[in-house]
């Protein structure tokens, strides 16, 4: 069963630091995605990412929030000055789907849960 | 963009006993997927509906998707203890954003 990675599992940062969330997503797929979900709550679209550019974003993904595809595998997530509301899991997804956005399975990788003090 | 509603919020439910979880729009939907997320876990992608009226199974669970396209239901027959978790209907546009639903967090009493 193929699936997508993220590290590190627990990041913990100070307010107004960076952070990068890292995923891995799965070898074929070409369409990736960042979702945060706070707890006890649904969750939140941040980002899909497509052909090395954002495709689609959330009104939460503002300008403290990236998203990079450095090399032909990792998938990165950026908050440049992270504030307290930032805590929450963070989840990146994958699919493959060759013929447009409607998707086929779209795998969840096991989070990065974040804690802003 | 396309909301989605999911009814109940909570769910008890007796082992053995039968479930129905809803998920409404307002909207004309293209697609509805549907997740499980067990505590402490990440959702895991169950099935996907794109046809009006389609019904899918699998096992005990029953996916509808409603011939108006705005509304989908998830029913589980015989309820074990391993449906415990939070189920989450969510819609995908042709651009690539998914809205989710609240989720319904299911509890079962053996």
């Amino acid at each position: 069963e193929p699936e997508v990675t993220q590290t590190p599992s627990h990041q913990v940062t100070q307010m107004g630091q960076e952070v990068i969330l890292r995923c891995v997503p799965i070898s074929n797929h070409l369409y990736f995605y960042w979702y945060r979900q706070i707890l006890g709550q649904k969750v939140e679209f941040l980002v899909s990412f497509y052909n090395n550019e954002i495709s689609e974003k959330s009104e939460i993904f503002d300008d403290q929030f990236s998203v990079e595809r450095p090399d032909g595998s990792n998938f990165t997530l950026k908050i440049r000055s992270t504030k307290l509301e930032d805590s929450a899991m963070y989840f990146c997804a994958s699919y493959l789907s060759g013929a447009g956005p409607i998707i086929d399975t779209q795998y969840f990788g096991p989070g990065t849960r974040l804690t802003v003090l | 963009g396309q909301q989605v509603m999911q009814i109940p919020q909570y769910q008890h439910v007796q082992e053995g006993e039968d479930f129905t979880t809803y998920c409404n729009s307002s909207t004309t939907l293209s697609n509805i997927q549907w997740y499980k997320q067990r505590p402490g876990g990440h959702p895991v992608f169950l099935i996907q509906l794109v046809k009006s009226g389609e019904v899918k199974k699998q096992k005990r669970l029953t996916f509808q998707f409603g011939e108006a396209k705005k509304n989908s239901s998830l029913h589980i027959t015989a309820t074990q203890t391993t449906d415990v978790g939070t189920y989450f209907c969510a819609t995908g546009d042709s651009w690539g954003k998914f809205q989710f639903g609240a989720g319904t967090q299911v509890v079962v009493t053996p």
